[in-house]
């Protein structure tokens, strides 16, 4: 079956622009993760959406917004972009939200801000 | 806040070497482990997984990780590490209570020489 699948996979933008990156989940999965990596920082959480509602959200600004639709694809937003957001998004689903099973990550969208 | 230490941020083996990258966290309440691996420009797998039971946990490609309560730790090991193994590995701890919000720690990149 098909992966989770990110796009675009590579972007640049200009400081103070705003982006939106897009996660399609693995069919019949539910939940979706947004994570940030970068070498400084490493894996971090951003939020999670699980049947179109935010289950948890981590220590990010506001700039940083999400969504789920009905069909379980999720979108991020980061708005008035920084340096410092550049980084690589991943993107993880996975069938329930708190359940037994793994997690499913994307290969993500390496975004650069310059 | 739940928080998870990787302390060997590099390690260089041979083949047939044997493995045990360390991973402790902090959290007081029950938790589920992971350990995922991230070949190079590849997306993070999972490894093994544990939620309860046998604290010895058997995951993918010979690896296994034992979870020891009483020293917050979740080690992995492999017994004998091939060329293949080359990657970085993550811990990531997940509160019994946390959706799928994942803490990750900040990786091992491993390098077995052929």
């Amino acid at each position: 079956k098909a992966g989770v699948t990110q796009t675009p996979r590579y972007l640049i933008k200009t400081r103070g622009q705003q982006v939106t990156l897009s996660c399609s989940p693995i069919s019949g999965h539910r939940s979706v993760s947004w994570y940030q990596q970068t070498p400084g920082q490493g894996l971090q959480f951003l939020f999670e959406y699980f049947s179109e509602t935010q289950r948890n959200k981590g220590n990010f600004p506001g700039r940083f917004s999400g969504r789920q639709f009905s069909n379980s694809r999720s979108e991020m937003n980061v708005s008035t972009l920084e340096l410092g957001d550049s980084a690589l998004y991943l993107c993880a689903s996975s069938l329930e939200t708190g359940g037994l099973g793994g997690y499913t990550f994307g290969s993500g969208t390496r975004l650069t801000v310059v | 806040a739940q928080s998870v230490s990787q302390h060997n941020h590099h390690v260089i083996l041979s083949e047939a070497a044997s493995l045990e990258l360390g991973c402790n966290y902090s959290y007081g309440g029950t938790v589920n482990l992971f350990w995922y691996v991230q070949y190079p420009g590849q997306h993070l797998q999972l490894l093994l997984k544990y939620f309860s039971g046998d604290p010895l946990v058997k995951g993918i490609k010979g690896f296994e990780a034992e979870f020891i309560k009483s020293k917050f730790s979740f080690n992995l090991r492999k017994p004998s590490v091939q060329w293949s193994d080359t990657a970085e590995y993550f811990c990531a701890v997940r509160p019994d209570n946390a959706g799928n919000m994942l803490t990750f720690g900040g990786g091992t990149r491993l390098m077995v020489k052929p």
